[in-house]
């Protein structure tokens, strides 16, 4: 596998279930990201790990948890979600300093 | 703040006619621009970019200079085909973690 990969590619759940997303990226990359991309609105940075550490968290509801165990792996936990969370959750990993993010397929999920 | 401004689509071409696709950003330092692109189904990919004033990025027949006296990083292609239908979002960086994106520009290249 090359680049960033995301799992499952497709998601649904009701607003009890707890799922948790995936990505893993293989660019030897040392910052991660979170996004989420709704119809009509810019890209809503959610959150930031460098060097698995986060750095930047814009705000986001609790029901969404993130989890960076390593460089290469990033978790995004959700629990209790609304409707309105629908939308692609997109990862993304860039080298620091080097100003091009590169992003995984996405994550297409809808809440019931 | 620090916002990018993209022109409102979608933008309906003929194949081989001439495409822009206008943005403009507002920025307090020395911005990194970019185009990405994104096909139906598929992640963000980056397109081109430019990292400082009067660079011009280019790629599969794409080009956008960067202006920094009309802080803007417009987008062109001199013949678009049909597989260039697809949104396209201008993006910059200001370094560290920081990128700020544009709404998007949905592009259909009719044959």
């Amino acid at each position: 596998e090359t680049g960033v990969t995301q799992t499952p590619r497709h998601l649904v759940m009701g607003m009890t279930n707890k799922k948790s997303l995936k990505c893993e990226q293989h660019l030897g990359h040392n910052a991660m990201y979170w996004y989420k991309q709704s119809a009509k609105k810019p890209l809503e940075l959610m959150f930031v790990y460098s060097l698995e550490e986060r750095v930047e968290n814009n705000s986001v509801p609790s029901r969404f948890s993130p989890e960076c165990p390593n460089s290469s792996h990033l978790f995004l936990h959700l629990h209790t979600l609304q409707p309105e969370d629908s939308a692609l959750y997109l990862c993304a990993s860039s080298q620091e300093g080097s100003g091009t993010q590169y992003f995984g397929p996405g994550t297409r999920l809808l809440v019931l | 703040g620090d916002s990018v401004t993209q022109m409102e689509g979608p933008v309906t071409l003929s194949e081989e006619a001439f495409l822009t696709i206008n943005c403009t950003y507002t920025a307090t330092g020395y911005p990194s621009l970019f185009w990405y692109v994104q096909y139906p189904g598929e992640g963000l990919q980056l397109l081109l970019k430019a990292t400082k004033a009067d660079d011009k990025g280019s790629n599969k027949g794409f080009e956008a200079t960067y202006r920094k006296e009309t802080t803007s990083f417009h987008l062109e292609k001199g013949s678009v085909q049909v597989s260039d239908s697809a949104v396209y979002f201008c993006a910059l960086s200001l370094g560290g973690y920081k990128y700020i994106f544009g709404t998007g520009t949905r592009l259909k290249v009719l044959a």
